[in-house]
């Protein structure tokens, strides 16, 4: 029972690097997220996708891109990072059949920025 | 638009005490979605209620109990002789048809739970 699985766990990077993060779903879900998480900010919507394919902006899109390209699969990009972007960044996962049906989670991503 | 309020940054009870958390949210749609969340310091986020708007019914899981006034737009969430691994930031969320049914997480209550 994986559910939602992010790679990597931690990184740290330099100002202007790049990096993705992967995230896996194996519950055949159709809406997937990824949140950043700051303190005392609660978790802040980031990108969002509703299929294979498709991807949306959330709350706090700049600087981020996405994207599905598999169904289990959603990929955060950042292209030149920067300070502000450190955050411990998580993905979920919700089916699309129903309304209101709860997000699952993966375990979070903790990225620091130099 | 839609808003979700949890005014305690931080509570430490001790151990055995109940404890409430309070959850305040504002939203214009008549169907949305309420949710709480626990979060322990292992980090990772852990699914615990979802309510309706329709449904006002208070529930009951074990020490856990949850209470849904839409007249004080409020959905707060008990728990009854606390223990050391209640010890969480807890997350209350609430999700609208009108926002495509995406959440909005309010900025969490840190219980300490203090044996």
């Amino acid at each position: 029972n994986a559910g939602v699985t992010q790679t990597p766990k931690f990184r740290v990077l330099k100002t202007g690097q790049s990096m993705t993060l992967l995230c896996a779903q194996d519950m055949n879900h159709e809406y997937m997220y990824w949140y950043r998480q700051d303190p005392g900010m609660g978790l802040r919507l980031i990108h969002y996708s509703v299929g294979e394919g498709t991807t949306a902006k959330g709350e706090v899109p700049d600087g981020y891109n996405v994207s599905r390209l598999k169904k289990q699969n959603f990929l955060l990009g950042l292209e030149s990072a920067a300070p502000s972007q450190t955050s411990v960044y998580f993905c979920a996962s919700r089916t699309g059949t129903g309304r209101g049906q709860p997000q699952h989670f993966g375990d979070g991503t903790r990225l620091s920025i130099l | 638009a839609q808003k979700v309020t949890q005014a305690q940054t931080e509570i430490s009870v001790v151990e055995k005490e109940d404890v409430t958390l309070d959850c305040v949210y504002e939203t214009r749609d008549t169907t949305y979605y309420l949710f709480w969340y626990k979060q322990p310091p292992s980090g990772e986020l852990v699914f615990l209620i979802r309510r309706n708007s329709f449904d006002e019914q208070n529930e009951i899981s074990g020490r856990y109990s949850w209470n849904f006034q839409k007249s004080t737009s409020s959905f707060n969430f008990t728990i009854t002789a606390s223990q050391v691994v209640d010890s969480a930031v807890y997350f209350c969320a609430l999700s609208e048809d009108s926002y495509g049914q995406n959440f909005v997480f309010g900025p969490g209550t840190r219980l300490s739970v203090l044996p």
